[in-house]
């Protein structure tokens, strides 16, 4: 499974756009990329998921380049409630419950 | 709308006594597995299961026990409790197939091994 990495932490203000980037440079052909979001004692949320180019939903962007090394999360006009750790996995396509690799994620600081 | 549900939510053990985390889920996923978050780590699987009645290990099995005799159930057992098992437990689950494959998680157990 390709390796990852991301800041260990980040900071912004509400109304920002934050953009979380993570490395990915031994990601390989079958691979996707899937961000997850994890709040103080709870289980981690999916957020978003993509192979190439943009993928956006009502939550998030994903923005993958061509070589697909890196990827960035976006997050549109953020509140003190989007303050949590946002992790980064990549891995074979279905990355379902069975084998999701986690690294440290990025924690996230919202401030008023 | 129950989705992944977890029991119990807090827990405190002897070193050496042995307990059963409970998971089950209402999606009908195929997929379950067992994580465990150390204090500012990401998460770790423990085992996973694709299905009834069959069963893998993760990344750090040692010390722990599943089984999965319904797609609803899986059942994380401690045989015997040490301090290094000290942690907050997930349980997640996942369909076998679709598009974005999204695993949904529970709201963990937190274990506390003295």
């Amino acid at each position: 499974l390709a390796k990852t990495t991301q800041p260990i932490s980040m900071d912004s203000y509400e109304g920002q756009e934050v953009n979380i980037t993570c490395s990915h440079n031994n990601i390989a052909t079958n691979d996707y990329i899937t961000w997850y979001q994890q709040f103080p004692s709870q289980g981690p949320r999916f957020i978003i998921q993509g192979y190439k180019t943009k993928v956006t939903n009502e939550v998030a962007s994903l923005f993958i380049p061509a070589d697909r090394k890196s990827s960035t999360l976006s997050l549109p006009r953020v509140s003190l409630s989007d303050t949590a750790v946002y992790y980064c996995l990549v891995g074979d396509r279905p990355q379902g419950a069975q084998k999701l690799v986690f690294g440290q994620g990025t924690r996230l600081t919202i401030n008023p | 709308n129950a989705g992944v549900t977890q029991t119990p939510k807090f827990q405190v053990l002897k070193t050496g006594q042995s307990m059963t985390l409970q998971c089950a889920q209402d999606m009908n996923h195929e997929y379950m597995s067992w994580y465990r978050q150390d204090p500012g780590m990401g998460l770790r699987l423990i085992h996973y299961s694709v299905g009834a009645g069959i069963t893998d290990q993760g990344e750090v099995p040692n010390g722990y026990n599943v089984s999965r005799s319904t797609t609803e159930d899986f059942p994380l057992r401690l045989l015997s409790a040490a301090p290094s098992q000290t942690s907050v437990y997930f349980c997640a689950s996942s369909p076998l197939t679709g598009g974005n494959t999204e695993a949904f998680f529970g709201q963990g157990t937190r274990l506390t091994v003295v």
